[in-house]
């Protein structure tokens, strides 16, 4: 069956330091989504990418960066970690359908990260 | 930048109680889903909503989108323990394959 998942389930990082988070789907899915999960805000949006070589600037992209060399991984690299950046990280793939957005996103099981 | 809010942001209830959560919005969307996360997982889709009053039934569970598509409700007839999770709405605006997600109504549903 076709899934999506990530790597690693649990990181504990220092400030400072570069962390990246996988993100791998078999959907064969053009589409991938990076959000981070905070209480009281919801799923925020990081990066998105719309097929090989896009990448795009979601509403809280600040000290993150992803890249698409292939269609199957999205990584998500903090380029130095702060506390700030102490969340759950979710990633999620989509296909585009002939109905115009109406796309189901398959998130992964999240990594959750603590920066200390 | 849209203003989402999803109301009651949480609720708690007794088995076979009824319930209802919100998404309102000032904005008009060109559709809207509904997810459902469990603790330790990832959101997964209960429905999508595209045409103004439009009204769809998952068992027990009933949707609605708003007549001019700003606002929609979800419905849980007598609801049970494995109905708790974070249930999040998202809009989408001119069919952006991105989506914007509300802060979500957790719901804890007692035996």
């Amino acid at each position: 069956d076709a899934e999506i998942t990530q790597s690693p389930r649990h990181k504990i990082t220092e400030t400072g330091r570069q962390v990246t988070l996988a993100c791998h789907q078999t959907w064969n899915h053009n589409n991938m989504f990076w959000y981070r999960q905070d209480l009281g805000h919801g799923l925020r949006l990081i990066h998105y990418s719309y097929g090989v070589h896009d990448t795009n600037k979601g509403e809280v992209s600040d000290g993150y960066s992803v890249s698409r060399s292939n269609t199957e991984d999205l990584p998500l690299t903090l380029e130095s970690a702060a506390s700030s950046q102490t969340s759950v990280y979710f990633c999620a793939s989509s296909g585009t359908s002939g109905s115009a957005g109406t796309d189901t996103q398959y998130f992964g099981p999240g990594t959750r990260l603590t920066v200390l | 930048t849209q203003l989402l809010e999803q109301s009651p942001q949480f609720l708690s209830i007794q088995e076979g109680e009824n319930l209802t959560v919100y998404c309102n919005s000032s904005s008009v969307f060109s559709s809207l889903q509904w997810y459902r996360q469990e603790p330790g997982e990832g959101p997964v889709l209960l429905v999508t909503v595209v045409t103004g009053g439009e009204v769809k039934k998952l068992k027990r569970l009933t949707f609605q989108f708003g007549d001019a598509r700003k606002d929609s409700s979800l419905h849980i007839t007598a609801a049970q323990p494995g109905d708790t999770g974070l249930y999040l709405c998202a809009p989408r605006v001119d069919s952006a394959r991105q989506l914007t997600f509300g802060s979500g109504t957790q719901l804890t549903v007692l035996p």
